[in-house]
């Protein structure tokens, strides 16, 4: 079955990069698109950005200029990197294939 | 950004009873494909969101029909039947016509 799985560090420190690991089952990468999404402790959901079947990405504008959002359909993974930290990015980020969620990791951005 | 607004915020329900959640965009919703692509999503405590129903009225895999979605262009509204304990927890609509992705702020169902 359609299964997503986030993996990453729970601790970066202001300035420093984001980089986590979205590792999928039961349905392939280059049919289907998976999204990033994040939610900040006791709030609403925030759309990341997107990588497309075909490789293309798309991004929140708002986070556009520090995002990167990459995969290895071999390795059935797909990469998101955020750079220029702060504390306001401190959230649980789910990758997705919008019917389908991640468990969801918790990254916290603290010195 | 296209911007969602849910009404109510919060809804106290017994079980049994009947509730309507409101999803207003500040966008049409339809795509130039011609259709709208309106969803409605449920975050029980603890958990992932949950995909419950798509395109404004197809109900997800596995999703009860005590759920149903109605509305258009810029009104959408999500309808539970005979509320069950299970259905509590916050409800998201989310909009995928326009980038970025957005969604409403929530509504949260508790028991009354």
């Amino acid at each position: 079955q359609v299964q997503l799985k986030e993996s990453g560090p729970g601790l970066v420190q202001p300035s420093q990069t984001l980089s986590l690991t979205c590792t999928v089952s039961g349905f392939s990468l280059t049919s289907n698109s998976v999204h990033w999404v994040r939610q900040p402790p006791g709030k609403g959901l925030e759309w990341v950005g997107a990588i497309w079947s075909g490789g293309s990405t798309d991004y929140n504008s708002a986070l556009k200029s520090r995002l990167s959002i990459s995969r290895d359909t071999s390795k059935s993974q797909v990469f998101l990197k955020m750079n220029s930290l702060q504390t306001e990015d401190t959230a649980i980020y789910f990758c997705t294939r919008l019917g389908y969620w991640g468990q969801g990791v918790m990254v916290t951005v603290s010195s | 950004d296209v911007v969602m607004t849910q009404t109510p915020p919060s809804l106290s329900v017994a079980i049994g009873q009947s509730v309507s959640i409101s999803c207003k965009s500040s966008q049409s919703l339809v795509y130039s494909d011609g259709k709208t692509y309106l969803h409605w999503l449920l975050q029980s405590p603890g958990r992932s969101p949950k995909r419950l129903i798509y395109q404004v009225s197809n109900l997800g895999s596995g999703v009860p029909d005590r759920f149903s979605g109605t509305g258009s262009q810029k009104d959408f509204t999500l309808k539970i039947s005979r509320v069950e304990a299970e259905d509590l927890g916050v409800y998201y609509c989310a909009q995928t016509t326009h980038f970025p992705y957005t969604f409403g702020a929530g509504t949260k169902l508790e028991l009354k």
